[in-house]
């Protein structure tokens, strides 16, 4: 079965600092990865998926195989990146998303 | 704006008396999604419709049915709560095809069982 786990239950760094939040997932196939965030009071959405190779908000994240890992990155975090960050799987061939615990960041001015 | 909606947002219950929450979406979606979410955890999915289809997961207790009268709306019911089902309910849509595989949430429902 496929499995998504996100290490870390809180981040916190001040404003300007590098963030990092880890995603490693189990899954013997070719799996779509997401990271969706969820700020206060808001619902949960699309961050940014691994196929689009895209920066969102200053954020990448790239598709390790070997490593079986998805981390998210910002060179400089924001006071308004901080939210609940959840990384996400879906198996090849399927449309349902798995997901990890979360990750709180809390970005301190 | 195309979104998905949960009603109500905080709903409180008696132990074992019959609950429904709702979600509606404006997104044509096939696929309706109903995770359940405790402090601290990941959304586990309950169950989810594609189109008319009805696909629960192994692990869900008999305790939780779901509807889906149209493309528009699906129902949770909690036919007993228990303490244990309090919990955020999060419903989502997803196209289903074409490789289409981004979830759209509602916002929500927080469930208190007393």
């Amino acid at each position: 079965a496929q499995r998504v786990t996100q290490p870390e239950k809180l981040l916190s760094v001040f404003k300007g600092a590098p963030v990092e939040l880890k995603c490693n997932y189990s899954y013997s196939g070719s799996p779509e990865l997401f990271w969706y965030v969820q700020y206060s009071r808001q619902r949960l959405q699309l961050l940014l998926r691994h196929i689009s190779r895209e920066s969102i908000k200053g954020f990448t994240a790239d598709l390790n195989k070997g490593e079986t890992s998805f981390h998210l990155k910002k060179p400089f975090a924001q006071e308004e990146d901080s939210a609940m960050y959840y990384c996400a799987l879906v198996s090849g061939g399927s449309y349902i998303p798995t997901f990890g615990r979360g990750t709180s960041l809390i970005v301190h001015p | 704006d195309a979104m998905v909606i949960q009603n109500p947002r905080y709903q409180v219950t008696q132990f074992g008396k019959p609950v429904t929450l709702s979600c509606s979406q404006t997104l044509n979606h096939n696929v309706m999604y109903w995770y359940q979410q405790k402090s601290s955890q990941a959304p586990k999915l309950l169950f989810h419709y594609y189109d008319k289809d009805f696909n629960n997961e192994a692990d869900t207790p008999d305790n939780f049915q779901s509807r889906r009268p149209n493309t528009s709306f699906c129902f949770l019911d909690i036919r007993s709560p228990g303490l244990g089902d309090a919990a955020m309910y999060l419903c989502a849509t997803g196209a289903g095809t074409g490789g289409r595989t981004e979830a759209f949430f509602g916002q929500g429902t927080r469930l208190t069982v007393v």
